[in-house]
């Protein structure tokens, strides 16, 4: 079975600090995505990633950066954290952007205060 | 820009029917419709993948169509129960990634 682990389920910043959001997937697969899930909203992409170093906008970069030094791992980084970011951060992955199955961690729940 | 619609943000059936939740899209012309199920606290779990030259599929007690005409999916579970109740999603896509709807949360009552 595929998985993809979120390094935090709960995690409580100060507004101003830079936070790193960490996502680790044991399937080899070329895309991850990292996005928000706010009441309301729904799912959000921030960014995602079809290779090693390589990134691509998504519907609300702002405020966010990410990272995909290995395969394995992407990470989001919010570089001074401000309150409207407090938000249930999920990663994602799979073999194909748009016509495979993605796979989910379980999320961060990140609070800013 | 890309629009999609889940018929309804809640939706109560009693066991033992049959829910049907609805998927509209406009400003899209999808290749693929995925639906995903998503449970309190949870991240969202793939159930089924539809294509555009599919009107049907099926997987167990769920069945799925696309009517690309009407820029709509349908997704039915049938013989519901109480397990069943959770958020399900969908995403149609084409060549870009996934655009998720909001979601329709459904309660199963016994």
């Amino acid at each position: 079975d595929v998985k993809v682990t979120q390094s935090s389920r709960y995690l409580v910043k100060r507004t101003g600090e830079k936070v790193f959001l960490e996502c680790v997937q044991d399937m080899d697969h070329e895309n991850m995505f990292w996005y928000r899930q706010d009441p309301g909203l729904g799912l959000r992409l921030i960014y995602f990633s079809y290779d090693v170093k390589m990134k691509e906008k998504g519907d609300i970069p702002e405020g966010y950066s990410v990272s995909r030094e290995k395969k394995e791992r992407f990470s989001l980084i919010l570089e001074s954290a401000s309150t409207n970011q407090t938000s249930m951060y999920l990663c994602a992955s799979s073999f194909e952007a748009s016509n495979q199955p993605q796979h989910f961690g379980d999320g961060t729940r990140l609070s800013i205060l | 820009s890309q629009k999609i619609e889940q018929n309804s943000e809640a939706l109560n059936i009693q066991e033992g029917k049959t829910a049907t939740l609805t998927c509209n899209y406009t400003n899209y012309s999808p290749a693929y419709l995925q639906w995903y199920r998503q449970d309190p606290g949870r991240g969202p779990v793939f159930l089924l993948l539809i294509r555009e030259n599919e009107k049907e599929k099926r997987k167990e007690r769920l069945k799925v169509t696309f009517d690309t005409t009407l820029k709509q999916s349908l997704f039915h579970i049938t013989a519901s129960q109480p397990a069943d109740s959770a958020t399900y999603l969908c995403a149609p896509s084409g060549n870009t990634p996934l655009v998720f709807g909001k979601g329709t949360r459904l309660s199963v009552i016994a």
